[in-house]
């Protein structure tokens, strides 16, 4: 089993709709969670950061986390073409350090 | 402009010719570490460091070495790079064990 795991899509959503993206984790003990937006040949760039169960929202974008049910996701609202791009789940262990463990990423297309 | 360098951006190299990528960060973070990136594999570390001289092995560290001298480079060292460390690598910075900053990433193929 991997230790996060997000459906790798492509998700396509319309203009204007809410894309809503789903990541698990293994590690019970796990910190921090966070969401990271990689455009094509590009670094991944930090967009969100959650550290307790409930919603975190920042501009369009917010965060859930659920430890219960080892689970974070993310939702984009008034998605735009400009959002398309690859969503990497990143989760920081309960061990020691700064071992931050990175899903296989969900694309997610928004087409106009 | 608070950054992550890293250089260079592209290399081809031969099997077994010892390459270091060079990576430097000018926010004065505790943390860095590198990742490499394959297709269908993701994101994988492979090493990280809390601090000056302070490292630890990541998912991936079998071919690599690292060094943390001074605070702000941690070079990547391949001393025999084999055709299966052709890979995209980043290199990453964070303030504390919090979300990292990544740099623009070297694309490296050994043949």
């Amino acid at each position: 089993q991997k230790e996060v795991e997000q459906n790798s899509g492509p998700l396509s959503v319309p203009e204007g709709a809410i894309a809503s993206l789903n990541c698990t984790y293994s590690d019970r003990g796990s910190q921090s969670f966070f969401w990271y937006r990689q455009y094509s040949g590009k670094s991944p760039e930090l967009i969100m950061f959650i550290y307790s169960n409930g919603d975190k929202e920042d501009g369009r974008f917010t965060a859930q986390l659920n430890k219960a049910s080892q689970y974070v996701s993310l939702l984009i609202r008034d998605s735009q073409p400009s959002d398309s791009a690859t969503y990497l789940c990143a989760v920081n262990g309960a061990a020691a350090g700064n071992k931050l463990t990175f899903g296989g990423g969900t694309r997610v297309l928004v087409k106009p | 402009e608070a950054q992550v360098t890293q250089n260079p951006r592209y290399l081809i190299t031969v099997t077994g010719k010892k390459l270091t990528v060079t990576c430097s960060q000018n926010m004065n973070h505790e943390y860095m570490s590198w990742y490499r990136q394959d297709p269908g594999l993701g994101l994988r570390q492979i090493y990280y460091s809390m601090n000056v001289e302070v490292t630890d092995k990541g998912d991936v560290p079998e071919g690599y070495k690292v060094s943390r001298k001074e605070k702000r480079n941690f070079p990547l060292i391949l001393e025999s790079p084999s055709p299966n460390q052709t890979s995209l690598y980043f290199c990453a910075s964070s303030s504390s064990p919090y979300g990292y900053t990544f740099g623009s990433g070297t694309r490296l193929t050994v043949v």
